[in-house]
């Protein structure tokens, strides 16, 4: 069974360029959250996916939007980038949307902004 | 104010200790309390959860809920080097996508 693999590992931007994440479910799961923690904080949710619909989104502007494809893999795509988008960006897969549904954290894609 | 506080530390112990890792948290509609932990350069992985108030150990963990305080505990017995990391609480409510409220985590180092 693999787990969740995300990609790239690292990323460099510039301010004001736009980026793209990406997240492979672990098998099975059709659900998917993001989640970006800065240096020194928790993750912060940013949304979710299941069965390809955004199923919930936390407090973060319409720049940050995502897709979920039909294998549940999912992208997580950022317009307009800010010195303050600096980050780990984690993704999450689990089998449904309840809360006693595990949700298995990838290693995260650690972006900076320049 | 935070829906979540936690004490960020560092907390650093000798080996063998016990260690107690606490949050605390403003929202009265959760109902889900989970503990993570994350090693450097890598995704926080579950320790434990626990619904509504109560206990439950595994191991040489223990997860403690009081919700009329709106306090949780972890409690680690006989802290091993391999404990050091940090420690994440985590709530939901159980409204819509269940998303994770997190607390800004614990460094916790265990010293040989």
């Amino acid at each position: 069974e693999t787990g969740v693999t995300q990609s790239p590992t690292h990323l460099i931007k510039t301010r004001g360029q736009q980026v793209t994440l990406r997240c492979s479910s672990q098998s099975g799961h059709n659900t998917v959250s993001w989640y970006q923690q800065a240096l020194g904080q928790g993750p912060q949710f940013i949304f979710q996916y299941y069965r390809e619909e955004e199923n919930g989104r936390g407090n973060f502007p319409p720049r940050f939007s995502g897709l979920q494809f039909p294998n549940y893999s999912s992208e997580l795509n950022v317009n307009a980038l800010e010195l303050d988008d600096s980050a780990l960006y984690l993704c999450a897969s689990s089998f449904g949307t309840d809360t006693y549904n595990e949700q298995f954290f990838g290693p995260g894609t650690r972006l900076t902004v320049l | 104010q935070k829906e979540v506080e936690q004490d960020p530390g560092p907390l650093s112990v000798p080996e063998g200790a016990i260690v107690s890792l606490n949050c605390t948290y403003s929202n009265s509609a959760f109902q889900y309390f989970m503990w993570y932990r994350q090693y450097s350069r890598k995704g926080p992985e579950l320790l434990m959860y626990t619904y509504s108030s109560g206990n439950k150990e595994d191991g040489r963990f223990t997860a403690q809920v009081d919700k009329s305080s709106k306090y949780i505990s972890l409690f680690i017995r006989d802290s091993q080097p391999s404990d050091s990391a940090t420690y994440l609480c985590a709530m939901s409510s159980q409204t819509g996508a269940n998303n994770l409220f997190f607390g800004t985590g614990t460094r916790l180092t265990v010293i040989p």
